[in-house]
């Protein structure tokens, strides 16, 4: 079966432009998270969706938003980028409610400049 | 609000050998999860161990084991016959147990683990 899966592998945008992050949970799983991982740091939550119903949101500004799909599929959309949303975007997916095991995604880097 | 502290920014270890890589948290939550997970030089988060705030035992899988003491918010990795490709950032991470949905960890900053030959 095929893992999670990210796209695009790398993204480089300009400040003030916005961007759209893609990535396609394991099939049969109905969760998925988001996470943003700046270099030398832990990832950090963004979001979480379950049954395309947001579940969970971290401290991140309004900027950020997301969504499920009925295929589970999910997008990351951030707006009005700043030279500080530089960095790696993990998605991951999980079979459902009470799951502790998360399976992550290859990550999208994003290069704002 | 969850904290995570990982205090070895890096270790080295020779290959064969055990390694320990520390990690300690911080909670109000009464009931919640522990995990590690690696991440090599690819990207990729790899799910390795799990541990539940009242599982009495600790958790083992494989070579990995999670030293889990409870009193001392302490949940170390304990890594036996260490191998060249477990060289990699390593994450300790703890989520309140959910009430909806799945755990959302929140991350320590990493120890990164070097096996030498």
């Amino acid at each position: 079966d095929a893992g999670v899966t990210q796209s695009p592998t790398h993204l480089i945008k300009t400040r003030g432009q916005h961007v759209t992050l893609r990535c396609s949970p394991i099939s049969g799983h109905k969760s998925v998270s988001w996470y943003q991982q700046v270099l030398g740091q832990g990832p950090q939550f963004i979001f979480q969706y379950y049954e395309k119903e947001e579940r969970g949101r971290g401290n991140f500004p309004d900027r950020f938003s997301a969504r499920q799909f009925p295929n589970y599929s999910s997008e990351l959309n951030v707006n009005a980028l700043l030279l500080g949303d530089s960095a790696l975007y993990l998605c991951a997916s999980s079979s459902g409610t009470q799951s502790y095991e998360q399976y992550f995604g290859p990550g999208t880097r994003l290069t704002v400049t | 609000a969850q904290k995570i502290t990982q205090t070895q920014p890096g270790m080295f270890v020779q290959e064969k050998e055990a390694v320990t890589l520390d990690c300690t948290y911080d909670t109000s939550d009464p009931s919640y999860g522990l995990f590690w997970y690696k991440q090599p030089s690819s990207g990729e988060m790899i799910f390795l161990i799990y541990q539940g705030s009242y599982d009495q035992q600790n958790a083992t899988e494989g070579r990995y084991s999670l030293n889990f003491q409870k009193a001392r918010k302490s949940a170390n990795l304990v890594i036996s016959a260490s191998q060249l490709g477990d060289s990699a950032m390593y994450f300790c991470a703890m989520s309140p147990a959910p009430s909806g949905g799945s755990y959302i960890p929140t991350f320590g900053r990493g120890t990164s683990l070097i096996v030498h030959p």
